[in-house]
């Protein structure tokens, strides 16, 4: 079973509108956190959010935030007044075993979603 | 305010050759780690390593080695490149997870081919 799951292989949205990006995941630890990572036509990945399992808010950078729903194992992207630059793929991932001795085993990914912001 | 540094950032081999992907980073941190990217997926790793001597194998090992003399660099080495190793190389590294959010910093990626 997928680990973390991207429903949305690629969106549409218009400039200015709010866009929500699905990340469901699943584990069976009770520590772990959860990013999302943005990778544009250039190639790098850039690290855009963090929400941690323990964490009692939800997570927010700017204009983006985290819909951390712990009960659903779901960890949605939201960015707000979304921009041109906006344009990209964007990758939920997960790493477990925090606080535990573990998570040295990596991050594991979703398989993206590609995001097209239209004027 | 170097972050990772991957070089080269494109290489093209031969099936069979060998060559070794460079990593380092300037940040002290302790856990660094080696991704690949191919089309329609996410990343996936590769090996990893948590300190200057402590390496370990990721969900795709073979086919790769790694070593981890200093703590910053990590060199990712193809033994005999096959066309199956065609992908995007990515290196990671950040605090060790247990710090919390740990956040992983990516160099710039490697695109390789193998033909």
């Amino acid at each position: 079973a997928q680990k973390i799951t991207q429903t949305q292989p690629g969106m549409f949205v218009q400039e200015k509108e709010a866009v929500t990006l699905d990340c469901t995941y699943d584990t069976s630890d009770p520590s772990y956190g959860l990013f999302w990572y943005k990778q544009p036509s250039s190639g790098e990945m850039i690290f855009l959010i963090y929400q941690g399992s323990y964490d009692q808010q939800n997570a927010t950078e700017g204009r983006y935030s985290l819909n951390f729903q712990k009960a659903r194992k779901s960890a949605n992207l939201v960015i707000s007044a979304s921009q041109l630059g906006d344009s990209a793929m964007y990758f939920c991932a997960m790493r477990e075993g925090l606080y535990s001795g573990g998570g040295a085993d990596g991050l594991t990914f979703g398989k993206g979603t590609h995001l097209i912001i239209q004027p | 305010n170097a972050g990772v540094t991957q070089t080269p950032k494109f290489q093209v081999l031969k099936t069979g050759q060998s060559m070794t992907l460079q990593c380092a980073q300037d940040m002290n941190h302790e856990y660094m780690s080696w991704y690949r990217q191919d089309p329609g997926m996410g990343l996936r790793l590769i090996h990893y390593s948590v300190g200057a001597g402590i390496t370990d194998q990721g969900e795709v090992p073979n086919g790769y080695n790694v070593s981890r003399s200093t703590t910053e660099d990590f060199p990712l080495r193809l033994l005999s490149a096959a066309p199956s190793q065609t992908s995007v190389y990515f290196c990671a590294s950040s605090y060790l997870p247990d710090r919390g959010d740990g956040e992983a910093f990516f160099g710039q990626g490697t695109r390789l081919t193998v033909v």
